[in-house]
């Protein structure tokens, strides 16, 4: 299996700049997850999803951040437009959630640098 | 809601002695406990869970971690640290019926040779 993917890996962009960050689950896996990790704020849930619908998005910062999940395989983080605090390592990890297999499988991380 | 305490910031060990980063946890019902660890520029890696039955788990390269009910806690230890143990890890908690975990702060583990 290869595990959670994320593309890109890493982003710079300038103020103001729409930013699509991209991760594909792993197969069979029903839960998807996204976080943000800074040194500041340590690592934050953003959103997550369970079978493609949007469960809890109380931890997306405001309406600039969106995400989507049209289907199984693939889920994105939108920012827009960008700003510098926006800066960050973004993670994708997914989950099942049935037969005790409840935990997380985390992707490479995005680093999104705003300037 | 469902909380979960990693009270030091850094653990500093010798290696080949024994290591312990606390976890203390709050759930309603009965918790599921996890383990994770993140290598630098890496993302988090699952490294053992508690869902049920014995106490004592053992989880990957050579990590157990110790569920105590009436306290709370869910340790992780290693009887002989190796410097490669060095990283930070993560504990998480998750209800029952939550569709989601929270985890802690982290705690930076460093292994001196």
């Amino acid at each position: 299996d290869a595990g959670v993917i994320q593309s890109p890996r890493h982003e710079v962009t300038e103020m103001g700049q729409e930013v699509t960050l991209r991760c594909k689950p792993i197969s069979g896996h029903n839960s998807l997850f996204w976080y943000r990790q800074t040194m500041m704020r340590g690592l934050e849930l953003l959103i997550y999803f369970n079978n493609n619908v949007p469960i809890d998005d109380s931890g997306m910062p405001e309406d600039r951040f969106s995400a989507k999940m049209p289907n199984a395989s693939f889920s994105t983080l939108k920012i827009q437009p960008s700003e510098p605090r926006d800066s960050a390592v973004y993670f994708c990890a997914s989950s099942r959630t049935s037969g005790g297999a409840y935990e997380q499988y985390f992707g490479p991380g995005t680093r999104l640098t705003v300037t | 809601a469902q909380s979960v305490a990693q009270p030091e910031d850094q653990v500093n060990v010798a290696e080949g002695n024994p290591l312990t980063v606390k976890c203390t946890y709050s759930v309603s019902g009965n918790p599921y406990l996890f383990w994770y660890v993140q290598y630098p520029n890496r993302g988090l890696q699952f490294l053992l869970k508690y869902i049920t039955g014995d106490n004592l788990v053992k989880g990957s390269y050579g990590f157990e971690a110790e569920f105590n009910k009436s306290q709370t806690s869910f340790h992780l230890k290693k009887p002989s640290a190796l410097v490669s143990d060095s990283a930070l890890y993560f504990c998480a908690v998750r209800g029952t019926n939550a569709g989601k975990s929270t985890f802690g702060d982290g705690t930076t583990l460093t292994v001196k040779p």
